[in-house]
């Protein structure tokens, strides 16, 4: 079974430029969630789906911030327009009802 | 709110010694506790839970025992091979909401 997978690895982008970073959750798991580590610091939860709702979407920092899942399948979250301190590793992790989350790799995101 | 504090990395081992990595936390509410461990080049991947005070969780030869009055949850091993260097995080969740608070990480680099 393949797990959950982020692409792309690492992008390297100007400021004020648009990134789309998309994940695909482990196949049968509806719920989805995006979070980010910044500079090292801790890792912080984003928001969540259940299929394709937004079940939890506190974490979202601002409205430059879009992330969607059509369909109830993989998940997009775009950044628009990307500032510095929005460099970082952002991670994807799916999971059934109530069980673990499987992670994903992690985009790492460069704003320059 | 809800906040885990772990120790500050790196944490530089010799082979075969003592490991423990501090973990404290604060939460609104009875949290769910965990130990996430994210090896090089690789996702996060759950390395223990406990569920309720005085629960003990382990998992590759690493403990961990919720202990209600102090509020921690620090992780163990007897004896860490080459193999363990990683970063771990510490986590927790509380009861209706499924989004993970983690703490900032501390890396453990094993020398042989």
């Amino acid at each position: 079974e393949a797990g959950v997978t982020q692409f792309p690895s690492h992008s390297v982008i100007e400021k004020g430029q648009t990134v789309t970073l998309r994940c695909d959750p482990i196949s049968g798991h509806d719920n989805l969630y995006w979070y980010r580590r910044v500079m090292g610091k801790e890792i912080k939860f984003l928001l969540h789906f259940v299929k394709e709702s937004k079940q939890d979407e506190s974490g979202m920092p601002n409205n430059r911030f879009l992330a969607e899942r059509t369909g109830g399948t993989y998940s997009t979250l775009k950044v628009q327009p990307a500032e510095l301190e929005d460099s970082g590793v952002y991670f994807c992790a799916s999971s059934r009802h109530t069980g673990e989350l499987f992670f994903g790799e992690g985009s790492r995101l460069t704003v320059l | 709110g809800n906040s885990v504090t772990q120790m500050e990395g790196p944490v530089t081992l010799s082979e075969e010694a003592f490991l423990t990595i501090n973990c404290t936390y604060t939460a609104t509410g009875y949290p769910s506790l965990f130990w996430y461990v994210q090896y090089p080049g690789e996702g996060l991947q759950l390395l223990l839970k406990a569920t309720k005070a005085d629960d003990k969780g382990s998992n590759k030869g690493f403990e961990a025992t919720y202990r209600k009055e102090t509020t921690s949850f620090h992780l163990e091993k007897g004896s860490v091979q080459v193999s363990d260097s990683a970063v771990y995080f510490c986590a927790l969740s509380v009861a209706g909401r499924r989004a993970l608070t983690f703490g900032s990480g501390t890396r453990l680099q094993v020398q042989p």
